[in-house]
């Protein structure tokens, strides 16, 4: 089936360097995406969203890309900091024919920020 | 505003017993959801509701089941634990409608021996 999923499984940076954490997607019905960060021992929180019909959007540090062509999602952060090391998620969100509408989840990236 | 709640936060269940994990969110969202997440595989959802009064099978159903008498509530409950289903589990809520942002719980971690 169609699936969310990452290119890279852990990402070691440096303090103060830019990170930047993708994700494949392989279904193009999907229009609305999310991006989480997971920190050891608690829930998702919400980092960033973007809908199809946009192609960057910018948050405070962060900057998510959508190449609607090849599929792409990418979430960039700014002069990372050690508490921006966790797992970090791409989420899709589509409506079924079922009307169910949920988030489907990547198996999460590990950002690891060496000081 | 606590946002969503969890209980219990973990429990060791052994096989074959019953367990209901609670979950209750206080933003009036319409949808609600539970997902089980193996290190590996992300986060895989359980069951979800679009509305109080409605649910829906979700990824990974088989043993797990859900009720939503209300709009804040919606228990998942497990009739029968097996050691397979030993996992955290997350509670989430969303506005109904167009996609929009699900907030979660803090997680149950649930061992099933």
């Amino acid at each position: 089936g169609e699936s969310v999923g990452l290119h890279l499984p852990t990402l070691s940076v440096q303090e103060g360097d830019n990170s930047i954490i993708n994700c494949a997607y392989s279904n193009s019905a999907s229009d609305y995406f999310i991006w989480y960060k997971q920190e050891s021992g608690k829930g998702p929180q919400f980092i960033i969203d973007i809908r199809s019909n946009m192609d960057k959007r910018q948050g405070q540090r962060v900057t998510v890309l959508l190449n609607k062509t090849v599929k792409h999602l990418s979430l960039q952060i700014a002069a990372t900091q050690p508490g921006d090391s966790a797992v970090y998620f791409c989420a899709e969100n589509i409506e079924e024919d079922t009307g169910r509408r949920a988030l489907t989840f990547g198996s999460g990236t590990r950002l690891q920020v060496q000081p | 505003t606590a946002g969503i709640t969890q209980a219990p936060t973990s429990q060791i269940l052994a096989a074959g017993r019953s367990m209901t994990l609670r979950c209750t969110q206080d933003m009036r969202h319409n949808a609600m959801y539970w997902y089980r997440q193996d290190l590996g595989l992300g986060l895989r959802l359980i069951h979800y509701s679009n509305t109080a009064g409605t649910t829906g099978k979700g990824e990974v159903p088989d043993g797990y089941s859900v009720s939503r008498a209300n709009t804040d509530d919606f228990p998942l409950t497990l009739a029968s634990a097996v050691p397979s289903q030993t996992s955290v589990y997350f509670c989430a809520s969303s506005e109904q409608g167009t996609g929009t942002e699900a907030f979660f719980g803090q997680g149950t971690r649930l061992t099933v021996v």
